[in-house]
């Protein structure tokens, strides 16, 4: 059974980083792309970044261009997300989820399962 | 950017009734579109993907149609683990999902 498991999460003032992980199981994961989601009630379901099987391919949505960096370390069977210049806008619960297709691309054409429960960011003084 | 539209907010149904649920797309994303359930406090989960492919385990009261800019998922018979909200998604142009539907019991 694939498991994805995030942690990182927390309250964090403006202006500062924060880096979560995800730990995947159940599956092989250097043959699948991997992507963080988030939520938020204001602005609903929101792709945030991805990052192909090699990491050969990585794309980010505009509101996270230059601030965040997504990372994988397939030794590790784990995803990372750095976030720098938190905003209060990027307070929202991240998922993890993996690409279906394997040895897939980022190239905007993704969809994704299935996703991990979450780890809640806050960003707040 | 591509902006998806679901409609209703809400919909009212009544256990074992049909459910229709709209999204429409500003632009046309082909038939690259999924659909997802998300239950209250739990991650959504895939349930329709090339606009009318039924993802592992689904139940086949679940379908999915449409191409091009609209689209609909039907529930044939809603049992009561179908009430949840459903959210469409585009990956024609990098994902974009809808504000999603709610179906509720009536």
């Amino acid at each position: 059974e694939v498991q994805l498991v995030e942690s990182g999460g927390g309250v964090v003032q403006p202006g500062r980083s924060l880096r979560l992980s995800c730990a995947a199981s159940g599956f092989t994961f250097d043959d699948y792309a991997m992507h963080w989601v988030r939520q938020s009630p204001g602005k609903g379901l929101e792709w945030v970044s991805g990052i192909s099987w090699n990491s050969g391919s990585i794309g980010y949505a505009d509101s996270v261009k230059g601030r965040f960096t997504i990372s994988r370390d397939n030794a590790k069977n784990s995803l990372y997300l750095q976030m720098n210049s938190l905003r209060a806008e990027d307070t929202a619960l991240y998922y993890c989820a993996k690409d279906p297709l394997v040895l897939g691309r980022v190239d905007g054409k993704n969809w994704f399962d299935p996703w991990g429960q979450g780890t809640l960011v806050t960003v707040s003084s | 950017e591509i902006v998806m539209t679901q409609s209703p907010a809400t919909l009212s149904v009544s256990p074992g009734e049909r459910a229709t649920l709209s999204c429409r797309a500003s632009q046309s994303v082909s038939s690259n579109l999924a659909w997802y359930q998300q239950k209250p406090g739990q991650a959504p989960r895939l349930l329709i993907y090339g606009a009318s492919t039924r993802a592992t385990g689904i139940p086949a009261r679940f379908s999915g149609s449409g191409s091009g800019t609209e689209f609909t998922l039907t529930i044939s018979s809603l049992q009561s683990e179908d009430f949840a909200i459903y959210y469409c998604q585009q990956y024609n142009n990098w994902p974009r999902f809808g504000q999603g539907t709610k179906v509720e019991i009536k």
